[in-house]
């Protein structure tokens, strides 16, 4: 069965720390993402990787970076973390292009 | 920026009833595809339609799609109160490398 796990379910930190979501994926996939969710505004792309070490900015990158050396581990990481930033961030996997996307369940992040 | 807008926002019916929600978009598309969500989980795959097929069915799914109108519907049959979700339509859309554009989604609610 096909999986894709996040580091954490709910995740507390203060402004400006630095923040690291961490996600795996079992499935061989190429194309990995990280959304962000937040009501009103639907899902929205911060970065995809569609290769190792190969990263490209989605719609709102600003205030986040991304990391993937090995092919089922891609990271968001938020280098000094605002309250703006309090949000449902989802990662997802997809084995090609326009593929269908498998979702993770999802980190809820407050910053205080 | 939001390429699928879906209608209605909220739909409520009881359980046995059809359920059938609509998404727009606005530029040409390889594929559409249909994601419902429980609350507070990760997304997860209903259906894709590409661009050359009108109509797919799976199971108690029906969707369609006319590109000539840059819109998509997604009917549930006879729903169960474990239909209770929200949907989300994803569209490929051409020359965009792998990425899916999510709407903000339709709220259904599948009362006894």
């Amino acid at each position: 069965d096909v999986k894709v796990t996040q580091s954490s379910r709910y995740l507390v930190k203060r402004t400006g720390e630095k923040v690291f979501l961490e996600c795996v994926q079992d499935m061989d996939h190429e194309n990995m993402f990280w959304y962000r969710q937040d009501p009103g505004l639907g899902l929205r792309l911060i970065y995809f990787s569609y290769d190792v070490k190969m990263k490209e900015k989605g719609d709102i990158p600003e205030g986040y970076s991304v990391s993937r050396e090995k092919k089922e581990r891609f990271s968001l990481i938020l280098e000094s973390a605002s309250t703006n930033q309090t949000s449902m961030y989802l990662c997802a996997s997809s084995p090609g292009y326009g593929d269908e996307q498998y979702f993770g369940p999802g980190t809820r992040l407050t910053v205080t | 920026s939001q390429q699928g807008e879906e209608d209605p926002q909220a739909l409520s019916i009881q359980e046995g009833e059809n359920a059938t929600m609509n998404c727009s978009y606005k530029t040409s598309i390889n594929n559409l595809q249909w994601y419902r969500q429980n609350s507070g989980r990760g997304l997860v795959h209903l259906i894709l339609i590409r661009s050359n097929e009108r109509e797919k069915h799976s199971g108690r799914l029906r969707v369609t799609l006319d590109t000539s109108k840059k819109s998509s519907s997604l009917l549930i049959t006879a729903s169960r109160a474990a239909d209770t979700a929200s949907y989300f339509c994803a569209t490929d859309g051409a020359g965009t490398a792998s990425k899916l554009t999510f709407g903000t989604g339709t709220r259904l609610q599948v009362t006894l």
